[in-house]
């Protein structure tokens, strides 16, 4: 079935660094991909998305590439500041299994000043 | 900005008990969904609802769970007879089209501690 994968973390950043997130997906069509964020004692709330192909999503400095020959949707962000420090999940959904949307585990990100 | 609010925040309940966990959607939403995140582990679908039936539903939600749009704001989920390792933390999410592409909207979540 369809799945995602997210790097382990923690990830541990000092205010300014470059982060990465790396996602990868399994998915048998042609999925809508996500990045959620969960602040501490929140919800999770969309970060940003793409719907096919090449399609590059951002919002708040962060942004994402739909890959689809590495079936990837790595997030980045050039320069990370404390307020960032939350849980990062990467989701897709598959239309044609209906609008379930399937989660990766989670990578919590940490940025000190 | 409109929010998806879900109370109780936290609620703690004898094994073997009933429990209803309640969620308002937005309003102009049409399509509404509850997933689970046990402790430590991925965040996992549940059931998705729409036009006052189940429209999708994975493994997880067996004959212990339902839910309900008893008025025209609220969406219920309830456990029947409560299990330890029904502890998780329950989030409801709506949406206002349905679509692989169209994004969900989730509420703060509800701790549910099993004693």
């Amino acid at each position: 079935g369809d799945s995602v994968t997210q790097m382990e973390g923690p990830v541990t950043l000092s205010e300014e660094a470059f982060l990465t997130i790396n996602c990868t997906y399994t998915a048998t069509g042609y999925p809508s991909l996500f990045w959620y964020v969960q602040y501490p004692g929140e919800g999770l709330q969309l970060l940003l998305k793409a719907t096919k192909a090449d399609d590059k999503g951002s919002n708040k400095g962060f942004e994402a590439t739909y890959r689809k020959e590495t079936t990837s949707f790595h997030l980045e962000k050039g320069s990370v500041q404390v307020s960032d420090s939350a849980v990062y999940f990467c989701a897709l959904s598959e239309g044609r299994s209906g609008t379930a949307l399937i989660f990766g585990k989670g990578t919590t990100l940490s940025v000190s000043s | 900005e409109p929010e998806v609010t879900q109370t109780p925040s936290h609620q703690v309940t004898q094994m073997g008990q009933e429990v209803i966990l309640r969620c308002v959607p937005i309003s102009n939403h049409l399509y509404f969904y509850w997933y689970r995140q046990i402790l430590g582990q991925k965040v996992e679908f549940l059931v998705s609802f729409y036009n006052n039936e189940i429209s999708e539903k994975s493994e997880i939600f067996d004959d212990q769970f339902s839910v309900e749009r008893p008025d025209g704001s609220n969406f219920t989920l309830k456990i029947r007879s409560t299990k330890l390792e029904d502890s998780a933390m329950y989030f409801c999410a709506s949406s206002s089209m349905q679509g692989s592409n169209q994004p969900q909207h989730f509420g703060d979540g509800t701790r549910l501690s099993i004693l």
